[in-house]
């Protein structure tokens, strides 16, 4: 089957800790996402990546860092410098960088940060 | 920066009642998308509108995204039990970045 997979489904961490969420497409996508979700809020952009080894900034990236040295691969570390982390993380992939194609998302990591 | 509202935030509808949500974008969009969130789910892709004033319809759902390309709105005829979810709308960008600005989402609560 094809799709994105994201794991674990739940992760949790000590404060203080650097944390990295995998993500995997076997779409062969070229562009990928990260986003955060909390609790009744909509979407919010980490980081994107239109090709590989190349990533942009999103709306919200302090704090997190990212890597694209595969294709189908495109992991999050949430760094101990992000000072709120708990979230509901979701990584999602589309078939080319320009942004008119649909997005397709992975199940998504829900993160608890104690 | 550039926003995307969305209005209501919550709709508690009765089974077979209507539904509207709308999507308002502070900035012109190139185009616009729509995403359903399942309960403890992950966003699933609807459907994209790109023209200026275009109407999609896919079964009881109807798709619109105004003449100015700055708000859109989606409507449900005759809901039904399996209609609960969270609507979002995805407001793609001329700044050339290629980013997705999401809405804030309608949480809708069909009632049997």
């Amino acid at each position: 089957d094809g799709g994105i997979t994201q794991s674990p489904k739940y992760l949790f961490r000590k404060e203080g800790q650097n944390v990295t969420l995998s993500c995997e497409q076997n779409l062969n996508h070229d562009a990928m996402y990260w986003y955060r979700q909390d609790p009744g809020q909509g979407l919010r952009l980490i980081y994107y990546s239109q090709i590989v080894n190349d990533f942009q900034k999103g709306d919200i990236a302090e704090g997190y860092s990212v890597s694209r040295e595969k294709k189908e691969s495109f992991p999050l570390t949430v760094t101990s410098a992000q000072k709120n982390p708990t979230a509901f993380y979701l990584c999602a992939s589309s078939i080319a960088p320009v942004g008119s194609y649909e997005q397709y998302f992975g199940p998504g990591t829900r993160l608890t940060v104690t | 920066g550039q926003q995307v509202m969305q209005i209501p935030q919550y709709q508690h509808v009765q089974e077979g009642e209507d539904f509207t949500t709308y999507c308002n974008s502070s900035t012109t969009l190139s185009n616009i998308q729509w995403y359903k969130q399942r309960p403890g789910g992950h966003p699933v892709f609807l459907i994209q509108l790109v023209k200026s004033g275009e109407v999609k319809k896919q079964k009881r759902l109807t798709f619109q995204f105004g003449e100015a390309k700055k708000n859109s709105s989606l409507h449900i005829t005759a809901t039904q039990t399996t209609d609960v979810g969270t609507y979002f709308c995805a407001g793609g960008t001329t700044s050339g970045t290629y980013k997705y600005i999401f809405g804030t989402g309608t949480r809708l609560k069909v009632l049997a």
